[in-house]
């Protein structure tokens, strides 16, 4: 198995535009989670999915943070506009074991640079 | 609110010495307590894990001690090696439905030669 897919591995992009980053999850895992790790912050949960179901999004800091899921190997995290307080290291992570999603697997990462 | 306190920030170690990270939680209703260990350039990787109904776990060089009472747990690398360099976190979560895991804020590991 070829683990979580991301891409890109690196953005570059400048104030107000929009930024899509990209995800598949490990085959055959149930649970999806966003996470963004800065140096001041750690790593922060964002969203996660349950069967492609968005089950809990309060960890998105506002507005222009939105996620999808349209299929289990699937799912994008979209920030419009895009701000230079947003750059960081963005990781989506699967998980096999469900709702209690206790051994997540991560990706690489994004790294997202707003200038 | 931060419910799992990590220390040390940053840890240099000799090569064949002992590492320990510490933990601390406040919410009584955790009960998995894993270790995610994440080398520059990657995503954080499950390293060990321990459930409260022991006190201590080991896998090769590495060690869980756990401390119920004290709401503590502890991550030991022996003989630590220079390809432990690493950061290192500490997690937690809780034995209801619905959770996820509360990531502590990182130990950044040196070994020195």
């Amino acid at each position: 198995d070829a683990g979580v897919i991301q891409s890109p591995r690196h953005e570059v992009t400048e104030m107000g535009q929009e930024v899509t980053l990209r995800c598949k999850p490990i085959s055959g895992h149930n649970s999806l989670f966003w996470y963004r790790q800065t140096m001041m912050r750690g790593l922060e949960l964002l969203i996660y999915f349950n069967n492609n179901v968005p089950i809990d999004d309060s960890g998105m800091p506002e507005d222009r943070f939105s996620a999808k899921m349209p299929n289990a190997s699937f799912s994008t995290l979209k920030i419009q506009p895009s701000e230079p307080r947003d750059s960081a290291v963005y990781f989506c992570a699967s998980s096999p074991g469900g709702i209690r999603n206790e051994k997540l697997f991560f990706g690489s990462g994004t790294q997202l640079s707003v200038l | 609110q931060q419910q799992v306190k990590q220390s040390p920030q940053s840890l240099i170690v000799q090569k064949g010495g002992i590492s320990i990270i510490n933990c601390a939680y406040e919410n009584t209703a955790f009960d998995y307590f894993p270790w995610y260990q994440q080398f520059p350039g990657k995503g954080p990787a499950l390293l060990i894990a321990i459930r409260p109904d022991v006190s201590e776990k080991k896998e090769g060089r590495f060690t869980i001690s756990f401390n119920k009472s004290a709401k503590q747990f502890s991550l030991h690398i022996m003989d630590s090696q220079p390809g432990d360099s690493a950061t290192y976190f500490c997690a937690a979560t809780p034995n209801f439905g619905n959770e996820k895991l509360t990531f502590g804020t990182g130990t950044r590991l040196t070994i020195i030669p």
